[in-house]
């Protein structure tokens, strides 16, 4: 089974900075690796799928990179709705499609 | 409008028994794949189960093989997961969630989720 790992767990930044977050496949996805966002009390969102590839109706300041087993999820200029907890999610369609654990991005 | 709205959750005691609901409107459900996700209480997202659109192809995570099965009901145009010999470890939000796919990059996604429905174990 492929284990996602994300880091940091916690990200404290202030509005307007960068956010980078990081995950790692313990083997190759390829570019089957998928961002999710997700606020409190809310279902998850998708952010981005296919590594790169941004989800319909999200913003351009999100970014993601990466293939094989690093990837990256970049928020630029951060704004107050983006703080919240991000899942990175092997998505190959062979399961199991494991999420990584998390990396919450709070307010500094 | 694609909406997803889970059901059947509620209080139940170790060893028993649960029945959720997922029902679906505004698109057919038979033509997707669909996936169980769950998350215990301030802890992160874990994927339970996939159907496929054929509903020959079923799988489930190692932590609920054995006992959760998931299934279809085309003409309600409904996913369930049957869960049986429950676990303190199995309370937590279940989200029933659409798999779709980009033909024109050639891509899975998990595009649609429902509002999740809570499972307390517990005596």
């Amino acid at each position: 089974e492929i284990v996602m790992t994300q880091s940091p767990a916690t990200l404290s930044l202030s509005p307007g900075e960068t956010a980078t977050l990081s995950c790692r496949a313990s083997q190759s996805v390829s570019t089957y690796l998928a961002w999710f966002q997700q606020k409190p009390g809310q279902a998850p969102r998708l952010l981005i799928y296919g590594a790169s590839i941004r989800a319909a109706g999200v913003p351009g300041r999100f970014t993601g990179r990466g293939s094989e087993t690093e990837f990256t999820l970049t928020i630029s200029s951060l704004q107050s709705e983006d703080f919240a907890v991000y899942y990175c999610q092997k998505s190959d369609n062979w399961p199991p499609l494991t999420f990584g654990g998390g990396t919450k991005v709070e307010i500094k | 409008e694609v909406q997803l709205v889970e059901s059947g959750g509620g209080l139940v005691q170790p060893g028993g028994s649960l029945r959720l609901s997922c029902t679906a409107s505004g698109f057919t459900l038979s033509t997707y794949s669909m996936n169980w996700v769950r998350q215990a209480p301030g802890t992160g997202l874990e994927w339970v189960s996939q159907i496929r659109g054929s509903s020959t192809f079923r799988d489930y995570a190692e932590s609920v093989k054995g006992r959760f099965t998931i299934s279809r009901d085309d003409a309600r145009n409904s996913l369930h997961l049957q869960m049986s010999r429950l676990r303190v470890e199995d309370t937590a939000i279940y989200y029933c969630a659409r798999e779709n796919y980009d033909p024109s990059h050639g891509y899975y996604l998990f595009d649609s989720w429902g509002q999740g429905i809570l499972v307390t174990v517990s005596s």
